[in-house]
């Protein structure tokens, strides 16, 4: 099993731009989420799926665009690139929330994403 | 929104001392997860913690869920440079989000 998936790795883009960040498992996991990551803030949950064809908000989701057409793949859209959107995108998957490990996640290696 | 917070932001020890990092929050959880990140890397999970007062070893680690489980410890036996990272708790919310702290930077010096 490859795990969780995330490509690319690196990306940099221009203010104003959009793109797609990739997100795969192949764990048949429910649960799949999205974070960023910046220095001295922890993980941020920007949006997270329970399951094919449910998504909701996390705590930062202004700007992104999630949809959740497959159990096997969770992209994120930037609509509109912005610096602040400057990070390190982690994906992450887990059980469905029906046991008591439900919330254990496994993690993709990132995306370093530089909007410039 | 429940909150993690994690203490000590940043904590550097000389190889073979013991240490012990916390989680605390206002709230219930059903569960907290501990992991691990290296830098370049995605977290890795370590263990989770499910029932208040529960105690997890895992070899040098000990990982301890409080009674009222709204917090949570990780105690590190003997450390070795091995252990340097940063180390991240996550508990899940009322509606399914799981949240993160801000995470606990270990720098064991050789």
């Amino acid at each position: 099993n490859a795990g969780v998936t995330q490509t690319p790795k690196f990306q940099v883009l221009k203010t104003g731009q959009s793109m797609t960040l990739q997100c795969a498992q192949d764990m048949n996991h429910e649960y799949m989420s999205w974070y960023r990551q910046d220095p001295g803030m922890g993980l941020r949950l920007i949006h997270y799926s329970v399951g094919a064809g449910i998504t909701d908000q996390g705590e930062v989701p202004n700007g992104y665009n999630v949809s959740r057409s497959t159990t096997e793949d969770f992209p994120l859209r930037l609509l509109s690139a912005a610096p602040s959107q400057t990070s390190v995108y982690f994906c992450a998957s887990s059980h469905g929330a029906s046991g008591t490990f439900s919330y254990e996640q496994y993690f993709g290696p990132g995306t370093r994403l530089t909007v410039t | 929104t429940q909150l993690l917070e994690q203490s000590p932001q940043f904590l550097s020890i000389q190889e073979g001392e013991n240490l012990t990092v916390y989680c605390n929050s206002s709230s219930v959880f059903s569960s907290l997860q501990w992991y691990r990140q290296e830098p370049g890397e995605g977290p890795v999970l370590l263990v989770t913690v499910v029932t208040g007062g529960e105690v997890k070893k895992l070899k040098r680690l000990t990982f301890q869920f409080g009674d009222a489980r709204k917090d949570s410890s990780l105690h590190i036996t003997a450390a070795q440079t091995g252990d340097t990272g940063l180390y991240l708790c996550a508990g899940d919310d009322r509606d399914d989000k799981i949240i993160f702290g801000k995470g606990t930077r270990l720098h064991i010096l050789p």
